[in-house]
């Protein structure tokens, strides 16, 4: 039962390279979201989606973009990297119902150059 | 906007010991969610323990417990006869209950649990 995957695991990039994180979850969950986390701020929220095909921006959306083709997967991309954006990124995914607790992919860990 | 407050940064305890974490969280939010995450050295982010604010009752999760004070607006994390698997950052977050899509998190405490 693999839960939340999150594809890759590791990069570097040199700054103004593009590059896509994968995001795939077999809960079937209508909700997932995109967080990025940095050191002394906890995780903030970049992206969510609540279903397929339906986007919004969270807290920091700058140079940040998502898609949700499908119910499972969850993408976010990075037009034009800056080194602001090295971070950990995290997806996670929750169902409808307020009180579920969102579910955590193990993170990617995103590093500009 | 709703923010959460944990002013420890960094705590230790010794193995079989007791440790309570802070958390404190401003809102005009009546009902909603917290929640306890612990994120170890592996980075995966695991829910420790979950409160409604409806609910009077202090959540337990065998050595996990919390102390949730909605009107000073405080929601601590107890943890009883401390494990070395303990060791691990912990974060607070909060949610409406309304809106599954504005959880917020604190910074983090980072616990140590010492041999």
């Amino acid at each position: 039962n693999a839960g939340v995957t999150q594809t890759p695991k590791f990069r570097v990039l040199k700054t103004g390279q593009s590059m896509t994180l994968l995001c795939a979850q077999d809960m079937n969950h209508e909700y997932m979201y995109w967080y990025r986390q940095d050191p002394g701020m906890g995780l903030r929220l970049i992206h969510y989606s609540v279903g397929e095909g339906t986007t919004a921006k969270g807290e920091v959306p700058d140079g940040y973009n998502v898609s949700r083709l499908k119910k499972q997967n969850f993408l976010l991309g990075l037009e034009s990297a800056a080194p602001s954006q090295t971070s950990v990124y995290f997806c996670a995914t929750t169902g409808v119902f307020g009180n579920q607790p969102q579910h955590f992919g193990d993170g990617t860990r995103l590093s500009i150059l | 906007a709703q923010t959460v407050t944990q002013s420890q940064p960094e705590m230790s305890v010794q193995e079989a010991e007791t440790v309570t974490l802070s958390c404190t969280y401003d809102t005009s939010e009546n009902n909603y969610y917290l929640f306890w995450y612990k994120q170890p050295p592996s980075r995966q982010m695991i829910l420790v323990i979950r409160q409604e604010a409806y609910k009077q009752q202090n959540a337990t999760e065998n050595r996990f417990s919390v102390n949730f004070q909605k009107a000073a607006k405080s929601f601590s994390l107890k943890i009883s006869d401390s494990q070395l698997g303990d060791t691990a950052m912990y974060f607070c977050a909060f949610m409406k209950s309304y809106n599954n899509n504005d959880m917020r998190f604190g910074a983090g405490t980072r616990l140590t649990v010492k041999p």
